[in-house]
């Protein structure tokens, strides 16, 4: 089935930082790719998606860019704020449309 | 705009008692999505439902059931619950890809 690997935190950033989380997939087809963000206490909100190769998603100043030769879709931000603090999920969707998660990072940003 | 509403937010349950969780999708929303989060996890899929129809089935067990009624909301059963059903339910609904997630439901199982 499909499945997403994605950097291991924490993850202790200095305010204006340069953030990358790196997540990579293995799927069947042709996926669609997203990244979820949970802040503290809250639910699951939608940052930024890729439906197809070479897609970059934005959202908030980050940024992915779908890249299937790599099978990667690694998160970027170049300047971290304090209100980024959250935890980060790299999501993959199949043929079935259930998403399938990974473990997620947790992103601390220190001012 | 409007968002996915869940309900309760917050429930306290004793072990083998039983649950009912409610979730009402955003509007002309047709997909309905049901996932568990346990404590420091990532949620995992349970199931979900198409036109009231169940479209998909994940890692639910058999002790728990679901179904989307006429008016698209969609409640989940949970029987015999145990310790271990301690977690953060989610719904997400959609119309096309992309699933929008309500708030949550916190279930505490003593």
């Amino acid at each position: 089935g499909d499945s997403v690997t994605q950097m291991e935190g924490p993850v202790t950033l200095s305010e204006e930082a340069f953030l990358t989380i790196n997540c990579t997939y293995t799927a069947t087809g042709y996926p669609s790719l997203f990244w979820y963000v949970q802040y503290p206490g809250e639910g699951l909100q939608l940052l930024l998606k890729a439906t197809k190769a070479d897609d970059k998603g934005s959202n908030k100043g980050f940024e992915a860019t779908y890249r299937k030769e790599t099978t990667s879709f690694h998160l970027e931000k170049g300047s971290v704020q304090v209100s980024d603090s959250a935890v980060y999920f790299c999501v993959t969707q199949g043929g079935s449309e259930k998403l399938v998660f990974g473990k997620g990072t947790k992103l601390t940003v220190n001012p | 705009a409007a968002g996915v509403i869940q309900s309760p937010r917050h429930l306290i349950k004793e072990k083998r008692e039983t649950a009912t969780l409610k979730c009402y999708p955003i509007p002309r929303h047709d997909t309905v999505y049901w996932y568990q989060q346990g404590p420091g996890q990532d949620p995992q899929f349970l199931i979900s439902f198409y036109e009231k129809m169940q479209s998909d089935k994940g890692s639910i067990p058999d002790r728990f059931s679901a179904q989307q009624f006429s008016d698209y909301h969609s409640e989940l059963n949970m029987s015999s619950l145990e310790l271990g059903d301690s977690a953060l339910y989610f719904c997400a609904s959609s119309q096309k890809e992309t699933q929008y997630f309500g708030p949550g439901t916190r279930l505490l199982v003593l």
